[in-house]
C-alpha cells in the first residue's frame, strides 16, 4: 500500500518540514492533501513522471518533489499555526485507476 | 461557495435504522463521483462509487442525479461500526478529488 512517514511531527512556526510517501507498487502519479480538522480533504498538488502536473488553491511555499522510483516529498517552508493539519498522499495510475491514501502525517505548528 | 457541500451533520441513527444523507456539487464538469468513508484520525478509505443509474453495495446505496447536481448515500440496517464521517467525493478531469466537508454518522444501541 501507500506508505508515510513520519506519523506525527511537531514544528515551530518559522521552521521548514519535509513528509514523505511511498506509493503503492505500480502507481506512478501522486497527489497530496490537507486535512485540517473538522474539514475535508483539500488538493495541495500531483506529480506524474516526476512533474508537477496540477495544483491546488495553496501558496508557493508548498513545494513538492516525485523520485524515479515514484516515491513523493511534501516541503512546507515558513510554517504558520495555520499549517497543523493531516497530509494525506495518496498514490493511483495515470487514470486515477486504484486511488489509494496513505495513513497521513499529523503535522502540528507551535 | 465549496465546490462539494455536505450537511456537516451529526445524524444520531439507532442501531438497524436507515439514514439518508446527500451532498451538493457545484462544478458541471465533474465526471465522477465517489463516497468515502472516514474513520476518527484514520485516512479516508473508498466506500463506492456513484452511478446515475444508481448502484448498491450491500446495505449501501448511493445515487447521482446530474440534473439536480446532488449525490445520495442511503445506509439500510446501521450497525454501530457505521458510526464514521462519510466524504462525498467529485473528479473532474485529471486526479484531482474534491472532497466535501463530510457528514458524521453516529449509530447508537
Amino acid at each position: 500500500g501507500v506508505t508515510q512517514s513520519p506519523t506525527h511531527l511537531i514544528k515551530t512556526r518559522g521552521q521548514q518540514v519535509t513528509l514523505r510517501c511511498s506509493s503503492q507498487s505500480g502507481h506512478n502519479t501522486v497527489s497530496w492533501y490537507q486535512q485540517a480538522l473538522g474539514q475535508g480533504p483539500q488538493f495541495i498538488f500531483q506529480y506524474y513522471r516526476e512533474e508537477e502536473n496540477g495544483r491546488g488553491n495553496f501558496p508557493p511555499r508548498f513545494s513538492g518533489l516525485q523520485f524515479p522510483n515514484d516515491s513523493s516529498e511534501l516541503n512546507v517552508n515558513a510554517l504558520e499555526l495555520d499549517d497543523s493539519a493531516l497530509y494525506l498522499c495518496a498514490s493511483s495510475a495515470p487514470d486515477g485507476y486504484g486511488y489509494t491514501f496513505g495513513s497521513g502525517t499529523r503535522l502540528t505548528v507551535v | 461557495r465549496k465546490e462539494v457541500e455536505q450537511d456537516p451533520g451529526p445524524f444520531n441513527v439507532p442501531e438497524g435504522a436507515t439514514v439518508a444523507f446527500n451532498c451538493t456539487y457545484s462544478n458541471s464538469a465533474s465526471q465522477s463521483f465517489f463516497w468515502y468513508r472516514q474513520d476518527c484520525r484514520k485516512e479516508p478509505k473508498l466506500l463506492m462509487s456513484v452511478y446515475s443509474s444508481g448502484n448498491e453495495d450491500g446495505r449501501f446505496t448511493a445515487q447521482l442525479n446530474r440534473a439536480s447536481q446532488y449525490i445520495s448515500l442511503l445506509i439500510r440496517d446501521s450497525k454501530l461500526s457505521d458510526s464514521a464521517t462519510y466524504l462525498c467525493v467529485s473528479k473532474a478531469a485529471g486526479n484531482k478529488l474534491t472532497f466535501g466537508g463530510g457528514t458524521r454518522v453516529l449509530v447508537k444501541p
